[in-house]
């Protein structure tokens, strides 16, 4: 079975420090991992990645892909209130046309 | 227009009354699919459509029962829900296969009383 683990469930830093957020997959047939940003509602695209070893990034936010050791990390620099949310990872597979998402991880940013 | 529009925003309905959950896009994108999400969870897959066809049921109950009219529309028709069926319903489209990324709607909050 698909199995697609965040950690850590939950975060609270202060607003200025840096986080990294992980996923581990296990998952055949493995075509992308995608990140996503969710505050109230719709989940907001942050990265897609295919391939292992290149770095994407936007803003203060980047993320790499291991295709070796099964995982991806998401990080966060020069943190704001306004990134606290939760944050989904998720995966695709080259057999079927869907998402299969993580548990999240809650992050909380305090001034 | 790169969005994926989902009415109502809110809905509260009894469990014995019939609604429809709506959603539309205009990006061009032939997979269409259906989430749940409780709260404090992840999203969960629903049903997938490809090319208008439904591809995946993820043993989804026979009261929720979705229909995809042409390539722009998804809906959701809901029937004899019960409670524990309150939820985030969240729609989302790709191009077939994901490749480009999902989009998803703002979703449809849903109270069953």
């Amino acid at each position: 079975e698909d199995k697609v683990v965040q950690s850590p469930l939950s975060l609270v830093v202060h607003e200025g420090d840096t986080v990294t957020l992980n996923c581990s997959y296990e998952v055949t047939n493995f075509r992308s991992l995608l990140w996503y940003k969710q505050e109230k509602k719709a989940p907001t695209f942050l990265f897609m990645l295919t391939s292992s070893g290149i770095e994407k990034k936007s803003g203060r936010l980047s993320s790499i892909l291991d295709k070796k050791e099964l995982f991806s990390i998401l990080n966060i620099t020069a943190t704001q209130t306004g990134d606290s949310a939760v944050y989904l990872c998720a995966v695709t597979k080259s057999t079927a046309s869907k998402l299969t998402f993580g548990t999240g991880t809650r992050l909380q940013v305090t001034l | 227009d790169t969005e994926v529009t989902q009415t109502p925003k809110h809905l509260v309905m009894g469990m014995t009354n019939k609604k429809s959950l709506k959603c539309e896009q205009h990006m061009g994108h032939r997979a269409m699919y259906w989430y749940k999400q409780k709260a404090k969870k992840p999203p969960e897959l629903m049903f997938v459509y490809s090319y208008e066809k439904l591809s995946i049921n993820e043993s989804v109950p026979s009261r929720f029962s979705p229909e995809c009219p042409n390539s722009s529309l998804l809906n959701l028709h809901l029937h004899a829900l019960q409670p524990e069926d309150s939820a985030l319903y969240l729609c989302a489209s790709s191009q077939v296969g994901g490749l480009g990324g999902y989009t998803f709607g703002s979703g449809t909050r849903l109270t069953v009383v």
